[in-house]
Formats: C-alpha cells, sequence, structure tokens
C-alpha cells in the first residue's frame, strides 16, 4: 500500500515568516494530495489539496506544490500569522477512497 | 452546516470495559472511517466502511470492532479497554469515489484507567 512521509515533524517559525512542510509518497497512481490543518482540541479541517495533473495550487497565504517524478508534494505557507499554529498533516490517495496519511507537523508561531 | 459528529469529546474508563465509541455524519456519504492519533504516530486506521453492515479491517484492528446499521451511523467498540488503547479517536466520511478529502469529527480523547 501506499507510504506518506511527513517532515518535520515539529517547526518553530517568527510571525511573518514562511513554512514549508514536505511530504513524500511511494506509490505513483496516487493521485489526490490534500492537506489538514487539526488545531488544538479539534479535528483535522481539510485547508488545500492539489491533483496529480496540477503542479501548484494557491489560496491566499497557502501553497501547495506537487512533483509527481520525485513523489514529493510541499506545503507553503507566506506571512505566518500566530493562528496558523496548529498540526498540520499531508495525505494521498488514489481512489478517493483510502486515504493514508503523513505523521504530522506541528507548526509553532511565535508572535 | 456538514457535519460529523463523535457522541463523546472526552471519556474515562476502566481496565477490561465494553467501550462504545459512536459517530453520526448528515452528509450521506457512503465511506465512513475510525482513526486513532497518538504523538509521533500521526493517523492510523482502524477500520473502515463502504456501505451499511460492511466493513474492513484497517492497519490495527485489534482489540477493537465496528458496527455499521445505517448509512448515517458508525461504531467502534473496544471490546475489553485497556491502557494502551488510551489516544484520541477520530471518525471521518467521505463520498464513494469522489473527489474531496474526508470530513472528521471533532474527536473523542478516552482516557483508559
Amino acid at each position: 500500500g501506499e507510504n506518506v512521509e511527513q517532515h518535520p515533524s515539529t517547526l518553530s517559525v517568527q510571525e511573518g515568516d514562511s513554512a514549508v512542510i514536505k511530504c513524500t509518497y511511494s506509490d505513483s497512481a496516487s493521485n489526490y494530495f490534500p492537506w489538514y490543518k487539526q488545531e488544538l482540541g479539534k479535528g483535522p479541517q481539510l485547508i488545500i489539496d492539489i491533483r496529480s495533473n496540477v503542479g501548484e495550487k494557491k489560496d491566499q497565504r497557502i501553497a501547495v506544490t506537487l512533483n509527481k517524478t520525485a513523489k514529493h508534494f510541499s506545503l507553503h505557507i507566506t506571512e505566518t500569522q500566530p493562528e496558523d499554529s496548529a498540526v498540520y498533516f499531508c495525505a494521498a490517495t488514489l481512489n478517493f477512497n483510502k486515504f493514508y496519511f503523513g505523521s504530522g507537523t506541528k507548526l509553532n508561531v511565535k508572535p | 452546516d456538514v457535519k460529523v459528529t463523535q457522541s463523546s469529546r472526552y471519556l474515562v474508563k476502566r481496565t477490561g470495559e465494553k467501550v462504545f465509541l459512536e459517530c453520526v455524519q448528515d452528509m450521506d456519504h457512503e465511506n465512513m472511517f475510525w482513526y486513532r492519533q497518538d504523538p509521533g504516530l500521526g493517523l492510523r486506521l482502524i477500520y473502515f466502511s463502504y456501505d451499511v453492515k460492511m466493513k474492513e479491517k484497517g492497519d490495527i484492528p485489534e482489540g477493537y470492532s465496528v458496527s455499521r446499521e445505517k448509512k448515517e451511523r458508525f461504531s467502534l467498540i473496544l471490546e475489553s479497554a485497556s491502557t494502551n488503547q488510551t489516544s484520541m479517536y477520530l471518525c471521518a466520511s467521505s463520498y464513494q469515489g469522489g473527489n474531496y478529502g474526508y470530513t472528521f469529527g471533532s474527536g473523542t480523547r478516552l482516557t483508559v484507567v
């Protein structure tokens, strides 16, 4: 089955700086890659996603890039704010019926 | 607003008890999933279901069972709770073959003492 690895496990940045979280996947057939944000005491919420026919997608301060050849994808957060502090998960799927998750990155944005 | 609702936010149970965790979704999703979340281990799939009365084992099914008698409800059962089952449990749902990711519930933090 698919295996998704995520790095780093923790990330601390100063408010206003950029943050980058990287994931690699093993199954070249995977074709959909969502990112989830989990705030303290809450369930993960979908924040952005990308499909295999697209190389980059942006939504305001967050963007995701996909390199199919290298089988890795990344989440980029610019102009970080304290409310961006959370745990972020990447995931991959090839049929939308079952998702494989990375181990999570705890992002701390220092004011 | 679409929702996945988990019946309890916090639960404390004794070792050996039979524990039921309930999850209800109002989106008419075919697929439902139970994950447990532990620090450093991410989200691990326990069981999932693609249809009523149907279930499949995930990566860590030992010590758990599930029930799906109605489309909207998916229950996780700990047959005899043990301290190593202390964890955050997350329920999720999705459309079968759909074009979107999961919708998650808020989680149940279970402590077994």
